[in-house]
């Protein structure tokens, strides 16, 4: 099992430009996660799917949409980046919510300049 | 508001124990999770208390008071590859994962 992977690892944009960061599982997990991580702060969640064609947004999710057309992937749209979307996003996903752990993916450092 | 507050850094020597502290406010509570994360990676799953007590996993330990909002999680006989952000994350009632800014590690031979 690949677990979560994340596409691209890096990327530079320039403001006002949009981008995909692409998440897939191969886990048969129900529920993903985005998340973005700036420096001495705690993840963030930005959305949220707990399964198939359901999405809902989480603590920070302006400026950003995701659609869950399948279990498998989960991709976060940019649309008119801004500096302040310059973070480490991370997606995540967990057999279920409450107790159940969340699997990690190894992230994506977008710099908006 | 919501709230978890852990010590931005801590140092420890090689094969001493160190305890990591956490305090939270949150609207509910389903469970308060340890994850580990190497600098320049993505977090991993340590530990997960939904009851008050101990909860051992080798040389890992968590601890929970949920009366007092409070955990800790201890790590015995310290390696170097323990160097890492130590994140303590609550799930409240919508069983959302509200996350600490994470404590750094720093092992020192």
């Amino acid at each position: 099992n690949a677990g979560v992977t994340q596409t691209p690892k890096f990327r530079i944009l320039k403001i006002g430009q949009s981008m995909t960061l692409q998440c897939a599982q191969d886990m048969n997990h129900n529920y993903m996660y985005w998340y973005r991580q700036d420096p001495g702060m705690g993840l963030k969640l930005i959305y949220y799917s707990v399964g198939a064609g359901i999405t809902d947004k989480g603590e920070v999710p302006n400026g950003y949409n995701v659609s869950r057309s399948t279990t498998e992937d989960f991709p976060l749209r940019l649309e008119l980046a801004a500096p302040s979307q310059t973070s480490v996003y991370f997606c995540a996903s967990s057999y279920s919510e409450g107790g159940r752990e969340q699997y990690f993916g190894p992230g994506t450092r977008l710099t908006v300049t | 508001g919501q709230n978890i507050d852990q010590p931005t850094e801590m140092t420890a020597t090689e094969g001493a124990i160190v305890q990591i502290n956490c305090t939270y406010q949150t609207s509910g509570f389903n469970g308060l999770f340890w994850y580990q994360q190497h600098a320049g990676e993505a977090p991993t799953f340590l530990s997960y208390n939904v009851l008050d007590g101990l909860e051992e996993k080798g040389r890992f330990s968590s601890f929970l008071s949920r009366s007092k909002g409070y955990s800790y999680l201890l790590l015995k006989e310290l390696q170097m590859k323990d160097s890492a952000s130590y994140l303590c994350a609550v799930s409240d009632s919508n069983y959302q994962l509200i996350w600490g800014a994470g404590t750094k590690l720093i092992i020192k031979p």
